[in-house]
């Protein structure tokens, strides 16, 4: 158990649609990324937060935004959802921001968009 | 543009045997890299780790080695395990300031065959 937990687990919706996909960093971590895993890819960094703040922006659509709230959890937006949005998102956390520690992640929310 | 690279999508292996598995980088600017283990249905599990001060690290079967001058690593298990099945993941990083995250290679899933 890696101590980072995501929700749901998985999620169906149709085109159009809007999805919020929830976060909890392991405790005692301020960064939170989140990736995207399609079939047949790799994992593909979307962005990062660390204490509240954006702290780094991968691949991002400009369809799905993200926020880290007080209590350090954070969200991601996907809205407008397309077939191709369907995949594995994964959130991680980390101590720090600057990428010398690993990364710990959840189990990931599946997304299937029909 | 691919900066981390698996070319083997698959490796099979006989338990008790040496697994090694390779990952090739282009961006000269990484410094810290890592494998990851992932199961189905599960979140990738950090493994072990080298920064790019050093060219080997050891962690009780398995052991990274470094080559910096031909930007490749290398991932040795020793012995090979069935649990060991899966598919591993190299990853990548610019530490204090790389606005990428992790950068990850696309997979090579490890069979171990008893």
């Amino acid at each position: 158990d890696s101590g980072v937990t995501q929700t749901p687990k998985h999620l169906i919706t149709a085109t159009g649609q809007r999805v919020t996909l929830r976060c909890s960093p392991r405790s005692g971590d301020l960064s939170v990324y989140w990736y995207q895993q399609s079939l047949d890819q790799g994992l593909q960094f979307l962005i990062q937060y660390y204490n509240g703040e954006e702290r780094a922006k991968g691949n991002i659509l400009e369809r799905f935004s993200a926020q880290q709230f007080p209590d350090l959890h954070s969200e991601l937006n996907l809205s407008s959802l397309e077939l191709g949005d369907s995949a594995l998102y994964f959130c991680a956390s980390s101590v720090e921001a600057f990428g010398s520690s690993p990364l710990h992640f959840g189990n990931g929310t599946r997304l299937t968009v029909t | 543009d691919q900066q981390v690279k698996q070319n083997s999508p698959s490796l099979s292996v006989q338990e008790g045997r040496i697994s090694i598995l390779n990952c090739d980088y282009t961006n000269s600017m990484f410094d810290y890299f890592l494998w990851y283990k992932k199961y189905p249905a599960e979140g990738p599990t950090f493994l072990i780790s080298i920064s790019s001060i050093k060219d080997k690290n050891e962690d009780g079967r398995f052991t990274v080695f470094l080559n910096k001058s031909a930007k490749h690593l290398s991932l040795h298990i020793v012995p090979s395990q069935p649990g060991d099945s899966a598919v591993y993941f190299c990853a990548a990083s610019v530490t204090g300031g790389g606005a990428d995250g992790l950068t990850f290679g696309k997979g090579t899933h490890l069979i171990i065959q008893p």
